[in-house]
């Protein structure tokens, strides 16, 4: 199993310009998560999915949409990239959506907006 | 939402057992005590977790305080490839999706 895989590790955007950070899963896992972590902060909860076709807004969803058209994807959209968006972006997926549940994470996106 | 409390850094010694501490006094009863690691550079990686009892595996020990309002993640022969960001979560006994990190335990090793 690959595990949970990102694309792309690096990206700088202008503000303004858009994108798709992706994050794909091999495990079958129905529930999957997008976090942003900022320097010598822990890990803010962005959007999460129960399954394929539910989405949900987590902590700080502003600035960025989500779509769950299967199982194994989770694209991440920066509609108008801004300079506070700049950030490390981890994509994590476990098997289902139970406080027991281990999570499984990325190996990071870095977004520099400037 | 619950919330833990950890010491911004620790320094241990190699091969020397390495007792990490967390404070969660607003724990509920159904919330589960979960610990990750971040090595530099990385995405966290899962460590272990428990409800009440104590729990070993191959990675940690994790020892729960009798009242539940704090928590130890113990490494017993620290290496230096343990060196990371260590974080304490609470996982919502009743709104699972709130995932809360704070800002982590940063353990340095010495050779």
């Amino acid at each position: 199993n690959a595990g949970v895989t990102q694309t792309p590790k690096f990206q700088v955007l202008k503000t303004g310009q858009s994108m798709t950070l992706q994050c794909a899963q091999d495990m079958n896992h129905e529930y999957m998560s997008w976090y942003r972590q900022d320097p010598g902060m822990g890990l803010r909860l962005i959007h999460y999915s129960v399954g394929a076709g539910i989405t949900d807004q987590g902590e700080v969803p502003n600035g960025y949409n989500v779509s769950r058209s299967t199982t194994e994807d989770f694209p991440l959209r920066l509609l108008s990239a801004a300079p506070s968006q700049t950030s490390v972006y981890f994509c994590a997926s476990s098997y289902e959506l139970d406080r027991r549940e281990e999570q499984y994470f990325g190996p990071g996106t870095r977004l520099t907006v400037t | 939402d619950a919330k833990t409390t950890q010491p911004n850094s620790m320094e241990s010694n190699e091969e020397e057992p390495v007792h990490l501490p967390c404070n969660h006094s607003t724990i509920s009863g159904t919330d589960y005590i979960h610990w990750y690691r971040q090595l530099p550079s990385q995405g966290p990686e899962y460590v272990i977790h428990g409800l009440t009892s104590n729990v070993n595996n191959r990675m940690a020990s994790l020892a729960i305080a009798e009242d539940r309002k704090s928590s130890t993640l113990i490494l017993h022969r620290a290496t230096l490839r343990d060196a990371a960001v260590y974080y304490c979560i609470l996982r919502d006994g009743v709104n699972f999706n709130k995932f809360y990190f704070g800002s982590g335990t940063k353990l340095n090793v010495k050779p």
